[in-house]
């Protein structure tokens, strides 16, 4: 089945605690997005792959990093959550290098910083 | 791209017809009209599609009238599944000043018995 995956979906952690949110997905796609989602902010994108070792900022990348050092892996990096990265994360992707056509997103994952 | 604008929210009886308007009157040439929706919290999902003519799939169907200033779409049997918000996402191909879905307030659709 095409999806995409993300783990940990749930995670309360505190500030200043390393984190990773894995994303997979099976379908060989060249783009790779990660979005957060806050109530009357809508979702913003924080960064995204088009390839391969190719990452480049989305709107609000600060307090996070990512790799792309295999296609079908695209993990978001929090090195030292605060508070304000307490959010719910998606991760998207796309067969296109772009965000075109049918982006697929990940069921998401709710991430409480204390 | 361009901004779009969409009613806060819509209701629908199960079994009729959902028309969900949106306006882009800024839309260029070379901008696709999206529509995706979330159900309560979870991934994003893609509906449909469509440039200048009007498209169908197996969801929904999406009108774009002929100065593409506006489209609706349509969902033809709504059900309570299709409780959602839905966004209306007007997109350039192949944008690399911005390679992303600008999600905006979008409409929360009801579906009701």
């Amino acid at each position: 089945e095409a999806q995409v995956t993300q783990n940990p979906r749930y995670l309360i952690t505190v500030t200043g605690k390393k984190l990773t949110v894995t994303c997979s997905q099976n379908m060989n796609h060249e783009y790779m997005s990660w979005y957060r989602q806050d109530p009357g902010l809508g979702l913003r994108q924080i960064y995204y792959s088009m390839n391969v070792e190719v990452t480049d900022k989305g709107d609000v990348p600060e307090g996070y990093k990512v790799s792309r050092k295999e296609k079908r892996n695209f993990p978001l990096i929090l090195e030292s959550p605060s508070p304000n990265q307490t959010s719910l994360y998606f991760c998207a992707s796309s067969r296109y290098r772009w965000a075109d056509g049918e982006l697929f997103f990940g069921e998401g994952s709710r991430l409480t910083v204390l | 791209d361009a901004k779009t604008t969409q009613p806060t929210s819509m209701d629908c009886a199960e079994g009729r017809a959902a028309n969900l308007p949106c306006n882009h009157s800024t839309i260029s040439g070379n901008e696709y009209v999206y529509w995706y929706r979330q159900i309560h919290s979870q991934g994003p999902q893609y509906i449909i599609h469509g440039l200048k003519n009007n498209e169908t799939n197996e969801m929904a169907s999406l009108i774009i009238t002929e100065d593409r200033k506006s489209s609706t779409l349509i969902l033809p049997h709504a059900t309570l599944r299709d409780t959602a918000v839905y966004y209306c996402i007007v997109r350039v191909a192949q944008n690399n000043a911005g390679n992303m879905l600008t999600f905006g307030g979008g409409t929360r659709l009801m579906v009701k018995p």
